[in-house]
């Protein structure tokens, strides 16, 4: 089954505490992203990733980093989380060689940071 | 830069009533449209998109018409299900562009 994969679901941690949410995709999809939604914000995209070991700043990128060593994973790292990273986190993935690609979104992960 | 405004939610309806969602955006040049849905607990799914002026997007009994006079990609269905209940966003996004710029999400809750 094609999908996305995101782990941990949820997540409760302590403001400083370096963590990291993986994301794996099976579709061999070029372009990786990562987004945050936040209520009566939508989502905003904080990195993306168009290729293996090209990634690039989306809209909201402080206080993250991502790295893409494989193509299928893309892995978001909070080296010293804050109480405003607290959000739903979800990534996505598309095929690019179309003019335009669907996104495909994982379940998201849920982090709170106390 | 680009931007997308939805109706404020939440929007609850009866069973079998008419869908409503406006979608209104401010773009340059030719973007796509999209609308996702979100189930409760689960990621977003595309429910329907359209790719240039005048096109219609449906799916599963929603449709919405690309309008680039009046910038808009309103979401409709004209007979709502309690299994629609769900947080729909409107998108757009440029060609050759891997990020998709999302609106602030309404919340549809439909009572049987």
């Amino acid at each position: 089954e094609a999908q996305v994969t995101q782990n941990p679901r949820y997540l409760i941690t302590v403001t400083g505490k370096k963590l990291t949410v993986t994301c794996s995709q099976n579709m061999n999809h070029e372009y990786m992203s990562w987004y945050r939604q936040d209520p009566g914000l939508g989502l905003r995209q904080i990195y993306y990733s168009m290729n293996v070991e090209v990634t690039d700043k989306g809209d909201v990128p402080e206080g993250y980093k991502v790295s893409r060593k494989e193509k299928r994973n893309f892995p978001l790292i909070l080296e010293s989380p804050s109480p405003n990273q607290t959000s739903l986190y979800f990534c996505a993935s598309s095929s690019g060689t179309q003019r335009y690609n669907e996104q495909f979104f994982g379940p998201g992960t849920r982090l709170t940071v106390l | 830069g680009d931007s997308v405004t939805q109706m404020e939610g939440p929007v609850t309806l009866s069973e079998e009533a008419f869908l409503t969602i406006n979608c209104t955006y401010t773009a340059t040049g030719y973007p796509s449209l999209f609308w996702y849905v979100q189930y409760p607990g689960e990621g977003l799914q595309l429910l329907l998109k359209a790719t240039k002026a005048d096109d219609k997007g449906s799916n599963k009994g929603f449709e919405a018409t690309y309008r680039k006079e009046t910038t808009s990609f309103h979401l409709e269905k004209g007979s709502v299900q309690v299994s629609d209940s769900a947080v729909y966003f409107c998108a757009l996004g440029h060609q050759g562009a891997q990020k998709l710029v999302f609106g602030q999400g309404t919340r549809l809750t439909i009572n049987p």
